[in-house]
């Protein structure tokens, strides 16, 4: 089972803004690791989404952006568009599993 | 430009051995540790495990130890996954990631195979 938990669903009209949260613990986001944020689209490989907490790489829009805090983390996508339906994962380190890359539940995003 | 490229989708039947493979091109090989991530049917990503293709060292997932092996031919830039024994409940998509470290802050994973689809069924 995954350490970093997830809703498993939001949802949202175009336009509106949305929010992801990923909790973790002290072993975890809350021992100071990165979080990151991948996007999957459906039928497709993960996309990195956000790096190292709040960091966009290049091509993602301006849009999508990441914060963190304590053991918790969330993803906000702001003016959402169709083509961000998707599935959305957390991704940290822990270091009490043998030095684990882990990733979050994963939460589904509906564009209504 | 960086890419991962995957063998092919697999169709197995349970006790059958398998190998699939990594192959990365664009970027130094040996600079980046590569990680193996499972999808299940419907399900969300697990990671299981990673190498270091500079020395084969690797980690892996408690829950992976001892089911799969991760192995890399840095002479080829091309790391592997490998059963020996294969499973029904090992019927999924398997993706290879790039591995970018952060030293203290753990890492990310910036470039991603396309994924082999692996079907095990009597």
């Amino acid at each position: 089972q995954s350490v970093l938990t997830q809703p498993p669903s939001v949802s949202g009209a175009p336009g509106q803004r949305v929010t992801i949260s990923c909790t973790g613990s002290s072993s975890n986001i809350g021992a100071g690791y990165d979080v990151h944020w991948y996007q999957q689209l459906p039928g497709t490989a993960p996309k990195l989404l956000i790096y190292g907490n709040s960091n966009r790489p290049s091509g993602v829009p301006d849009r999508f952006s990441g914060s963190k805090s304590g053991t918790s983390a969330s993803l906000a996508i702001t003016g959402l568009q169709a083509e961000d339906e998707a599935d959305y994962y957390c991704q940290s380190y822990d270091s009490s599993l043998s030095g684990s890359d882990v990733f979050g539940t994963g939460t589904k995003v509906t564009v209504l | 430009e960086v890419q991962l490229v995957q063998s092919g989708a697999e169709v197995k039947k349970p006790g059958e051995s398998l190998r699939i493979s990594c192959k990365g091109s664009g970027y130094s090989f040996t600079s980046y540790w590569i990680s193996w991530v499972r999808q299940m049917p419907g399900k969300g990503l697990e990671w299981m495990g990673r190498i270091d293709p500079s020395d084969s060292y690797t980690n892996y997932s408690p829950s992976f130890q001892g089911h799969v092996t991760i192995s890399a031919d840095k002479s080829i830039s091309t790391a592997y996954l490998q059963w020996s024994s294969l499973k029904a409940s090992d019927t999924a998509m398997y993706y290879c990631a790039r591995r970018k470290d952060y030293g203290d802050y753990g890492a990310s994973f910036d470039y991603w195979g396309q994924g082999t689809l692996v079907t095990v069924s009597s």
